[in-house]
């Protein structure tokens, strides 16, 4: 099973501030790695996937890079709908395996 | 527009059996590969189980092995997940979700989800 882990567990910003994210697979996923945003009480949604392309409607703030092991989102600049929790997820091999989240809180 | 609805969530003693449904709108389901993914209380995301569009190759998380069946119905526009056997450690939330592309791996979009809690 490949073992994803995101750093830091909890990241405090300002709002405007830019946010980076971590994601590390225990092994080389290629470029097949996602991230999702997850609100209190809702669905996640879908943010980045292919680690690079944005989804649809997704803000241009939101920016996603890496391969391999290593991927990083990037919030370039913080808005007050930005805060929430944040996870990867490798679709490379099964099982399909997601990171423990970032939450992302007001600083 | 697109939308999942899961719903059969409830409380349920250890050993307890439940079965949750998932109704999808807005797209052409039978088009699409779904799975079930859950959040246990304080936890991440975990993967659950993946069925094809025709329902013709299906994978389980370890975890739910031997315990779990994912099944759907086209005609009806539904995706099911019969839990048996089931464990304290099974408490979460169950999202239903639609691969975004056939073959993906990712997923858009989520449903709301629905609860399901083990408990004596």
């Amino acid at each position: 099973e490949i073992v994803m882990t995101q750093s830091p567990d909890t990241l405090s910003v300002s709002p405007g501030e830019r946010a980076t994210l971590s994601c590390r697979a225990s092994q080389s996923v290629s470029s097949t790695l996602a991230w999702y945003q997850q609100k209190p009480g809702q669905a996640p949604r879908l943010l980045i996937y292919g680690a690079s392309t944005r989804a649809t409607d997704i803000p241009a703030r939101f920016s996603g890079s890496g391969s391999g092991t290593e991927f990083t989102l990037t919030i370039s600049s913080l808005q007050s709908e930005d805060f929430a929790l944040y996870y990867c997820q490798q679709y490379n091999n099964w099982p399909l395996t997601f990171g423990g989240g970032t939450k992302v809180e007001i600083k | 527009q697109v939308q999942l609805v899961e719903s059969g969530g409830g409380l349920v003693k250890p050993g307890g059996s439940l079965r949750l449904s998932c109704a999808a709108s807005g797209f052409t389901f039978s088009d699409y590969y779904m799975s079930w993914i859950r959040r246990a209380p304080g936890k991440g995301l975990e993967w659950v189980s993946y069925i094809s569009s025709r329902g013709t190759t299906i994978h389980y998380a370890d975890s739910v092995k031997g315990r779990f069946t994912i099944s759907r119905d086209n005609a009806k526009n539904s995706l099911f997940l019969q839990m048996n056997s089931l464990r304290a450690e099974d408490t979460a939330v169950y999202y239903c979700a639609r691969e975004a592309a056939a073959g993906g791996g990712w997923f858009d979009p989520w449903g709301q989800g629905t609860l399901v809690t083990v408990s004596s």
